[in-house]
């Protein structure tokens, strides 16, 4: 039972470029999530998803884009990255809406 | 914006308890609230949450105040390895966790 995986845990991007992050969990959970964190902050809730084909936006959605074609993956895209989105990125998820959430190791993200 | 407040910083013995505060005064009635704990810079870790009523499990006690609105986290005997940031959350009206800057505990020796 791996819980929650994030691939890949590093990656440096130029500005424009783009990346997928992916995030799998074998918990059969309904809700993913992707938040990022900035140095000394708090995780900010970037988009989530309430179940297989759905997608919603969070606190901060814009420049990222989410697909979840499989319930137990949830991809995050970035379609031309800024040094503003160098962060790191967790994904989480969770057996329903209120119930605890389960995180991934984070995926470290430089755009230089 | 963070609907909840806590210290930037504490320290605590190690084998003593550590007792974590967090105001909530905005929060609703029907909101819970959330504890997490950050270890270094890993995927943060679910700690305990309650509504109204106090709350123990095997890691921590969850101490609600009457009014709800505030909470104290409790580590019975805090460890070197409890050592983290320490995140009181509510959750929004789009049930969507709001996480502020937390608290950052030290463990000493």
């Amino acid at each position: 039972n791996a819980g929650v995986t994030q691939t890949p845990k590093f990656r440096v991007l130029k500005t424009g470029q783009s990346m997928t992050l992916l995030c799998a969990q074998d918990m059969n959970h309904e809700y993913m999530y992707w938040y990022r964190q900035d140095p000394g902050m708090g995780l900010r809730l970037i988009h989530y998803s309430v179940g297989e084909g759905t997608t919603a936006k969070g606190e901060v959605p814009d420049g990222y884009n989410v697909s979840r074609l499989k319930k137990q993956n949830f991809l995050l895209g970035l379609e031309s990255a800024a040094p503003s989105q160098t962060s790191v990125y967790f994904c989480a998820s969770s057996y329903s809406v209120d119930s605890e959430q389960y995180f991934g190791p984070g995926t470290r993200l430089t755009v230089t | 914006d963070a609907k909840t407040t806590q210290p930037p910083s504490m320290d605590c013995a190690e084998g003593r308890a550590a007792n974590l505060p967090c105001n909530h005064s905005t929060i609703s009635g029907n909101e819970y609230v959330y504890w997490y704990r950050q270890i270094h810079s890993q995927g943060p870790q679910y700690i305990i949450h309650g509504l109204k009523n106090n709350e123990t499990n095997e890691m921590a006690s969850l101490i609600i105040t009457e009014d709800r609105k505030s909470s104290t986290l409790i580590l019975p005997h805090a460890t070197l390895r409890d050592t983290a940031v320490y995140y009181c959350i509510d959750m929004d009206s789009n049930y969507q966790l709001i996480w502020g800057a937390g608290t950052k505990l030290i463990i000493k020796p």
